[in-house]
């Protein structure tokens, strides 16, 4: 059971260039989501879905977009690339039945911009 | 505004002692407590939750504690095994709403 894929485990970007992480997951979760960890900051949302066709803005979104096309994909598409956005991403999901139900995350994909 | 706040970024315990992870949060909404477990290189996974209806809940070596009228929840592990060094997150999740806040982290080194 493969559980929450993401891919790249690495990347590196130029200012201003523009990429998607890919996330996927195999357990027909409807609640996905997308947060960054940086040193000193925790685990900060970006954008979540609570099913196909539906997306929210977290904590901090902006110079990001998500869509959810399907229940299995959740991308994060930078637009344009900042030094700020050096971060390493991860990629959640959990079923919506059972509020205390936990999230099942990726291993990340680890992003520096220069 | 940090809702979920944990204030020790550090912790080193001995072996087969007892390790106690604080947090400390604002919001009177939150209905749900989680911990996670971190180690290098990979994703959080879930190790203990807890309902703000409770103020306890045990798996094995590790509780939780929850003081709903201080807002402090902890995380007790006994005995302390060097598998558990790792940084540890604390996050909370809204009633009617699907969102989890986590705090900063707490780095956990179990001294063999």
């Amino acid at each position: 059971n493969a559980g929450v894929t993401q891919t790249p485990k690495f990347q590196v970007l130029k200012t201003g260039q523009s990429m998607t992480l890919q996330c996927a997951q195999d357990m027909n979760h409807e609640y996905m989501s997308w947060y960054r960890q940086d040193p000193g900051m925790g685990l900060r949302l970006i954008h979540y879905s609570v099913g196909a066709g539906i997306t929210d803005q977290g904590e901090v979104p902006n110079g990001y977009n998500v869509s959810r096309s399907t229940t299995e994909d959740f991308p994060l598409r930078l637009l344009s690339a900042a030094p700020s956005q050096t971060s390493v991403y991860f990629c959640a999901s959990r079923p919506r039945t059972g509020a205390g139900s936990p999230l099942h995350f990726g291993n990340g994909t680890r992003l520096t911009v220069t | 505004d940090q809702q979920v706040k944990q204030n020790s970024p550090s912790l080193s315990v001995q072996e087969g002692r007892i390790s106690i992870l604080n947090c400390d949060y604002t919001n009177s909404m939150f209905d749900y407590f989680l911990w996670y477990k971190k180690y290098p290189a990979e994703g959080p996974t879930f190790l203990i939750s807890i309902s703000s209806i409770k103020d306890k809940n045990e798996d094995g070596r590790f509780t939780v504690f929850l003081n709903k009228s201080a807002k402090h929840l902890s995380l007790h592990i006994v005995p302390s095994q060097p598998g558990d060094s790792a940084v540890y997150f604390c996050a909370a999740k809204d009633f009617g709403n699907e969102k989890l806040t986590f705090g900063t982290g707490t780095r956990l080194t179990i001294i063999p």
